[in-house]
């Protein structure tokens, strides 16, 4: 069946502009995970969806970070005014549910870059 | 501050040897801990996991062993084979909100040597 996929695998950008990346999660699957995991890091958490809505947006550096579930499925995390310390592997991970020790399953993730 | 310690960036063992792969955490909150691996551009995988109920948990090849008291945890794998090098995560699920959020320790390279 099918996994997590993420789009672009790779992006390039210039620093100060906008980005969007996406996650398509198994279908079924009303957990959605975003990590983010910088050069010599582990992936750090960044925000959940349980369904539609963020449960725990906690990890979101800052303002400049967002991210949407709008139908409970896809979802998308938006980065304005890209700065070079936004470089990094953006990971998805979904499973059945959250809160019951359920798998997380995750994507191949994001190569973002800001030049 | 890093919860989630892997203090060994890097590990190599010869094929068909012990590999063992060491993680400290500072919360004695944690209740649940997971082993993750990662091929270069690939998505981290579950490997195996510990409640913290137990003190072993085996899957073939794979064990993990949790000490509590020392808040340390290991996963052994006998034997290693050349498709166990990869990047090996220890990571926990956050005490405080019931909602599988995990913390990754940063890492063990592990190479198995023909």
């Amino acid at each position: 069946g099918a996994g997590v996929s993420q789009t672009p695998s790779n992006k390039v950008t210039e620093k100060g502009k906008y980005v969007e990346l996406r996650c398509d999660p198994i279908s079924g699957h009303t957990a959605l995970y975003w990590y983010r995991q910088s050069l010599g890091q582990g992936p750090e958490f960044l925000i959940y969806f349980q369904g539609t809505g963020a449960a725990d947006d906690s990890g979101l550096p800052n303002d400049r970070f967002f991210a949407v579930r709008p139908e409970g499925s896809v979802s998308t995390l938006k980065i304005q005014r890209t700065e070079r310390g936004d470089s990094a592997v953006y990971l998805c991970a979904s499973s059945l549910n959250a809160g019951g020790g359920y798998e997380q399953y995750f994507g191949p993730g994001t190569r973002l870059t800001v030049t | 501050d890093q919860q989630v310690k892997q203090n060994s960036p890097s590990l190599s063992v010869q094929e068909g040897r012990i590999s063992i792969l060491n993680c400290d955490y500072t919360n004695s909150m944690f209740d649940y801990f997971l082993w993750y691996k990662k091929y270069p551009a690939e998505g981290p995988t579950f490997l195996i996991s510990i409640s913290s109920i137990k003190d072993k948990n085996e899957d073939g090849r794979f064990t993990v062993f949790l000490n509590k008291s020392a808040k340390h945890l290991s996963l052994h794998i006998v034997p290693s084979q050349p498709g166990d090098s990869a990047v090996y995560f220890c990571a926990a699920s956050d005490p405080q909100k019931r909602d599988d959020k995990i913390i990754f320790g940063k890492g063990t390279r592990l190479h198995i040597l023909p």
